[in-house]
């Protein structure tokens, strides 16, 4: 099983330029988020999803967008990028938001804006 | 405030020996769960334990068990005899019903080094 697939890996943009993470997992899970890790620091919630066509801020969502129009596929868009938004980005699943239901997460991918 | 925090930014081990890492929370919430993940250097992010607020007993699982203080707020990991492969980041995380349960909060983490 593929679980959760991040593409890029890594990413070098320029200030300004604008680009669309890609993430797709192979469960039937309804739960997807976006995470963003800085260096040394926990996961910040970006945005998420509680089901395709349903979107919801997290904590940290500004700078980003994010669309569900599939339950396998929530991208997460990058406009106008900023030094701020050099970060490590984890896109994560579950099936439910139970208390108890853990978070599938993908490898995660590496961007710097510079 | 910090819901999550970990104090230990850093914790050493020798092989084969136990190892607690700590982690405090604060909610007012009555139903909340917390988790416990694993960060190894490739960069993936490894669920190793849950424990709910209302479980009465501490959570296990394999050489991992969560020493869960309800009252103190605390949810410290504990390892038993560690190996190499758990040099890692561990961070600690909640789900609390009042803020939504998709919404994981996650602390700082700790980075354990095990030595031979």
């Amino acid at each position: 099983n593929a679980g959760v697939t991040q593409t890029p890996k890594f990413r070098i943009l320029k200030i300004g330029q604008s680009m669309t993470l890609q993430c797709t997992q192979d469960m039937n899970h309804n739960y997807m988020y976006w995470y963003r890790q800085d260096p040394g620091m926990g996961l910040k919630l970006i945005y998420y999803s509680v089901g395709a066509g349903i979107t919801d801020k997290g904590e940290v969502p500004n700078g980003y967008n994010v669309s569900r129009s599939t339950t396998e596929d929530f991208p997460l868009r990058l406009e106008l990028a900023a030094p701020s938004q050099t970060s490590v980005y984890f896109c994560a699943s579950s099936y439910s938001g139970a208390t108890n239901e853990k978070l599938f997460f993908g490898s995660g991918t590496q961007l710097s804006v510079l | 405030a910090q819901k999550i925090t970990q104090t230990q930014p850093g914790m050493f081990v020798q092989e084969k020996e136990a190892v607690t890492l700590d982690c405090t929370y604060d909610t007012s919430d009555q139903s909340y769960g917390l988790f416990w993940y694993k960060q190894p250097s490739s960069g993936e992010m490894i669920f190793l334990i849950y424990q709910g607020s209302y479980d009465e007993q501490n959570a296990t699982e394999g050489r991992y068990s969560l020493n869960f203080q309800k009252a103190r707020k605390s949810a410290n990991l504990v390892i038993s005899a560690s190996q190499l492969g758990d040099s890692a980041m561990y961070f600690c995380a909640m789900r609390e019903r009042d803020t939504g349960f998709q919404k994981l909060v996650f602390g700082t983490g700790t980075r354990l080094l095990v030595s031979p």
